[in-house]
């Protein structure tokens, strides 16, 4: 596999549910970045690890969401309690950290949440 | 307020013609990277900017970064219907070790045959 992968790709819950999704980074990539994008808006940055250590995690919108990544490799995005707000396609990204400000980013293909 | 300013948000033009996204900023980034994105899928890299007053060409696009390093432009030649789609600037804000990437709100492209 040569791309960051997402699963599940699309994921209709009710409202009150809890939900996990799950990013597989490019092999060796030590950086994962979790995104929310709404519909006609880019990206907005959620929080991010540097191989297990969640690095940033203030832009997490609520403590209802909560990242892990246990092992440095996969990575988990829960979101508790979903509300009708929280539908948004999620994305992921790996980059390989340098300590190269220009590192590039790359994306998976997202999980589209649909709370109903 | 989005620290990316994308303009225009939507453009629909005839294939053929010739097109230029502008992405603006108040912050300087130590560098500038454009994805394209289509509907339901994640954004693709396209090219990333470094150094200011760089140009760099793919194919029928050229990108440049300003010589402040606080805004770039996509500029499409003989736009193609196969360019449709949403186009994002994000930024690398110098000052932030984390290299998170800040994106603007995107261009909505549509190119008519």
């Amino acid at each position: 596999d040569t791309g960051v992968s997402q699963d599940p790709r699309h994921k209709i819950t009710k409202r009150g549910q809890n939900v996990t999704f799950r990013c597989d980074p490019i092999s060796e990539h030590n950086r994962l970045y979790w995104y929310r994008q709404t519909l006609g808006q880019g990206p907005e940055f959620l929080t991010y690890f540097q191989n297990e250590a969640q690095l940033e995690k203030s832009r997490l919108l609520s403590d209802r969401f909560s990242a892990e990544r246990p092992k440095g490799s996969f990575s988990t995005l829960e979101i508790q309690r979903t509300e009708q707000g929280d539908s948004a396609m999620y994305l992921c990204a790996s980059s390989p950290w340098t300590g190269d400000m220009n590192t590039e980013a790359f994306f998976g293909q997202g999980t589209r949440l649909t709370v109903v | 307020t989005q620290l990316l300013e994308q303009s225009p948000q939507f453009l629909s033009i005839q294939e053929g013609e010739n097109l230029t996204v502008y992405c603006n900023s108040s912050s300087v980034f130590s560098s500038l990277q454009w994805y394209r994105q289509e509907p339901g899928e994640g954004p693709v890299l396209l090219v990333t900017v470094v150094t200011g007053g760089e140009v760099k060409k793919l194919k029928r696009l050229t990108f440049q970064f300003g010589d402040a390093r606080k805004d770039s432009s996509l500029h499409i030649t003989a736009a193609q219907t196969g360019d449709t789609g949403l186009y994002l600037c994000a930024g690398a804000i110098e000052d932030n070790a984390g290299n998170m990437l800040t994106f603007g709100g995107g261009t909505r492209l549509m190119v008519k045959p």
